[in-house]
């Protein structure tokens, strides 16, 4: 079984500072790791996701998420927030072997002027 | 020349009612899901199809039937419609599992929120 734990259910942060959202996941076996983000009454973006290779991935609009396989962790971090980051982020894994995609319950990103 | 596409957006009926949520996917991928996500934004998977096969099929109500014409579609229709059932339901689509390439994810649909009174 394939589970994924998100720590924080709201991180408030001021803008232009810097924020980790902290995911761990729980499986038996190798897995791929995803970031999605949902803005305000929209659906799910994919913003990084790990399949194998380097450990550190990144996105194109500044975060980056580290797998970390001792610690079964894969947070995601940006150094500076801007106001249109806030949204919802959800950390989900899937197992090798498994079609589907578990998410955690989601972490709501608040950026404060 | 959306990816995953999903009709309605939005959809409010009455308790007791009959309704389906249609969706397409233009990616070619062997793999259609739906995911409910309820008031409090927790993702859920509730049915999978491989090329029209069902492979996942989650405690869910059987007034919730998937129907899966061809490998880019995956219909849902809701009998009795319960206020319960009131959420967003998302589709998803992904590549088959056997060739993990660089380009593999899911791709959701914008979402059906369903509403009903």
């Amino acid at each position: 079984a394939q589970s994924v734990t998100q720590l924080d259910s709201q991180v408030p942060v001021f803008e232009e500072a810097p924020v980790e959202l902290r995911c761990n996941y729980s499986s038996s076996v190798s897995v791929y790791l995803f970031w999605y983000v949902q803005y305000p009454n929209q659906g799910l973006q994919l913003l990084l996701k790990y399949l194998s290779g380097s450990t550190l991935v990144e996105s194109i609009n500044g975060f980056e998420a580290e797998f970390n396989k001792s610690q079964t962790s894969f947070h995601l971090r940006k150094p500076s927030v801007h106001i249109s980051d806030t949204a919802e982020y959800f950390c989900a894994v899937s197992s090798l072997g498994s079609y589907q995609l578990t998410f955690g319950k989601g972490t709501k990103l608040s950026v404060i002027p | 020349d959306t990816a995953v596409s999903q009709t309605p957006k939005y959809l409010v009926t009455q308790m007791g009612n009959d309704k389906s949520i249609k969706c397409e996917q233009n990616l070619g991928h062997d793999t259609m899901y739906w995911y409910k996500q309820d008031s409090k934004k927790f993702l859920k998977i509730m049915f999978s199809y491989n090329n029209k096969e069902l492979i996942i099929n989650e405690t869910v109500p059987n007034r919730f039937s998937p129907k899966s014409p061809d490998k880019a579609h995956l219909n849902l229709h809701i009998n009795s419609l319960e206020l319960g059932d009131s959420a967003v339901y998302f589709c998803a689509s992904s590549p088959r599992r056997r060739e993990i390439k660089a380009n593999y994810g899911y791709t959701f649909g914008s979402g059906t929120r369903l509403t009903v009174v």
